[in-house]
């Protein structure tokens, strides 16, 4: 079974600040990709990143940075001097490479940045 | 467009209608996924078409929930004698491929929002 966990709920921060949302999943896959998606309010999901498991190289993108770990099962993501258009729910989610791939979402973490 | 279109994207519904919630894929993916997004939760699987064939029915919450896809494109996702518990947004997902690797990316439709007084 495959699981990701979001343990934070809701995260405000002031623009400008840096701010990291967390991720830790679960598989017995040794072949999988992890994402991250934006969900504004306008409910669309984003792609925003994939990573699959035998790359573990952080990756910058602007203002944005994932942090994968696998010896923590985790894959962290950090906006960098937040903007108020940052605001949205950010989900973290699992792919396992075989079969048709269905996604394993988290719950979600609802980020406002605060003018 | 070139992306996934799902129809309509708001429904209100009384308890015990039924409705019908469609999608469409981008123009020859393969794959197709329905998912549901209770308020303030993750998406989660309900049910998975390579082209015609239902290959994975397992997140459908009761028989009440029918999906088909005929002729491979679009589908329609049916809900019978809906309960409120049912509202949520209902997600679309196609991908070009059946199975592997980065090149089989979920593109996402923008979802229905059912709602059941």
């Amino acid at each position: 079974a495959q699981k990701v966990t979001q343990a934070q709920t809701e995260i405000s921060v002031v623009e400008k600040e840096d701010v990291t949302l967390d991720c830790v999943y679960e598989t017995r896959d040794t072949t999988y990709y992890l994402f991250w998606y934006k969900q504004p309010p306008s409910g669309e999901l984003v792609f925003l990143i994939r990573r699959n498991s035998f790359d573990e190289q952080n990756e910058i993108s602007g203002r944005y940075s994932w942090n994968f770990q696998k010896s923590t099962s985790s894959f962290n993501f950090t906006i960098t001097a937040s903007q108020v258009v940052d605001s949205a729910v950010y989900f973290c989610a699992l792919v396992n490479s075989g079969g048709y791939q269905k996604v394993t979402f988290g719950t979600g973490t609802k980020l406002q940045v605060i003018p | 467009g070139a992306g996934v279109s799902q129809s309509p994207r708001y429904k209100v519904a009384k308890r015990g209608q039924d409705v019908a919630l469609r999608c469409d894929p981008i123009s020859g993916h393969v794959s197709l996924f329905w998912y549901q997004q209770a308020l303030g939760q993750g998406p989660e699987f309900l049910t998975y078409f390579q082209n015609e064939a239902q290959l994975d029915k397992s997140g459908l919450p009761s028989d009440r929930f029918f999906a088909e896809r005929p002729e491979g494109s679009v589908s329609t996702l049916k809900i019978q004698r809906t309960q409120q518990e049912d509202s949520a947004v209902y997600l679309c997902a196609s991908s070009r491929l059946v199975a592997g690797g980065e090149e089989n990316e979920q593109f996402f439709g923008p979802g229905t929002r059912l709602t059941v007084l």
